[in-house]
C-alpha cells in the first residue's frame, strides 16, 4: 500500500514561477488536505476537500489554488511563487472530514522560492 | 480563535529518563489526536482519545484525556533515541477541521 503519495519531493522556484504539487491516495478516503509547515508555526491548513467535488479554504489560502481531480487526487497550485511560500508542504487524507478521523500524511514537498 | 497550547515547546532528556508533553485547551474538546513527526519526516498518527478520563497505552507511551476533556498528556517511560521527534496534539474544532498544537520537540541524549 502506497498510502499518500506526493510529488515532487523537492523543488526550487524563482519568484513569479508557477508549479503544481500533486497528491494521490489509495485508501479510498473521502477527505484530503494541504498543509504547510514552517519552523515554529506548526501545521497550517491551506485548503481541504471534505469530499470529491468540494474544496474549502483553510487558514492560509492566499496565493494557492487547489483541484480535487477525483476521489484519489488533490493538487495544489502556486500561480506566482513568492519567497514567503518557501516551506514544507504536506498532503494528507482521512476517511471522513469531521476531525475525528486520523490523518494520513504524504512524505512532503520541500519547496524553496528564491 | 480556537487554539490548543502544548507544553513544553522543547525537551532534552537523557536516554532512559521519562518524558511528558501536555496539551491544554480553555474549552471542552470532543477528542484529542496525537501525532509524531521524526526529523525530516511527516506526521504519523499515534492515537485518538474521546472519553473523559480515558487512558490508553502503547508500549512505553501512555496517553491520557482529562476528566474535564480540556487537557491531554503523552508520557513516555524510559525514553530511547528512537523517540526523538516532535509530538503534536490536535482536536476537532467547531468547524469540523483539526486544530493543531505547535508541538513539543523531544531530543534524547544517548
Amino acid at each position: 500500500n502506497a498510502g499518500v503519495t506526493q510529488t515532487p519531493k523537492f523543488q526550487v522556484l524563482k519568484t513569479g514561477q508557477s508549479m503544481t504539487l500533486q497528491c494521490a491516495q489509495d485508501m479510498n478516503h473521502n477527505s484530503m488536505y494541504w498543509y504547510r509547515q514552517d519552523p515554529g508555526m506548526g501545521l497550517r491548513l491551506i485548503y481541504y476537500s471534505a469530499s470529491e467535488g468540494t474544496t474549502d479554504k483553510g487558514e492560509v489560502p492566499n496565493g494557492y489554488n487547489v483541484s480535487r481531480l477525483n476521489k484519489r487526487e488533490f493538487s495544489l497550485r502556486l500561480e506566482s511563487a513568492a519567497p514567503s511560500q518557501t516551506s514544507v508542504y504536506f498532503c494528507a487524507s482521512s476517511e471522513i472530514g469531521t476531525g475525528h478521523s486520523p490523518l494520513h500524511f504524504g512524505n512532503g514537498t520541500r519547496l524553496t522560492v528564491t | 480563535g480556537q487554539q490548543v497550547m502544548q507544553i513544553p515547546q522543547y525537551q532534552h532528556v537523557q536516554e532512559g529518563e521519562d518524558f511528558t508533553t501536555y496539551c491544554n485547551s480553555s474549552t471542552t474538546l470532543s477528542n484529542i489526536q496525537w501525532y509524531k513527526q521524526r526529523p525530516g519526516g511527516h506526521p504519523v498518527f499515534l492515537i485518538q482519545l474521546v472519553k473523559s478520563g480515558e487512558v490508553k497505552k502503547q508500549k512505553r507511551l501512555t496517553f491520557q484525556f482529562g476528566e474535564a476533556k480540556k487537557n491531554s498528556s503523552l508520557h513516555i517511560t524510559a525514553t530511547q533515541t528512537t523517540d526523538v521527534g516532535t509530538y503534536f496534539c490536535s482536536y476537532a474544532g467547531n468547524n469540523r477541521k483539526l486544530i493543531w498544537g505547535l508541538g513539543t520537540s523531544l531530543a534524547v541524549n544517548p
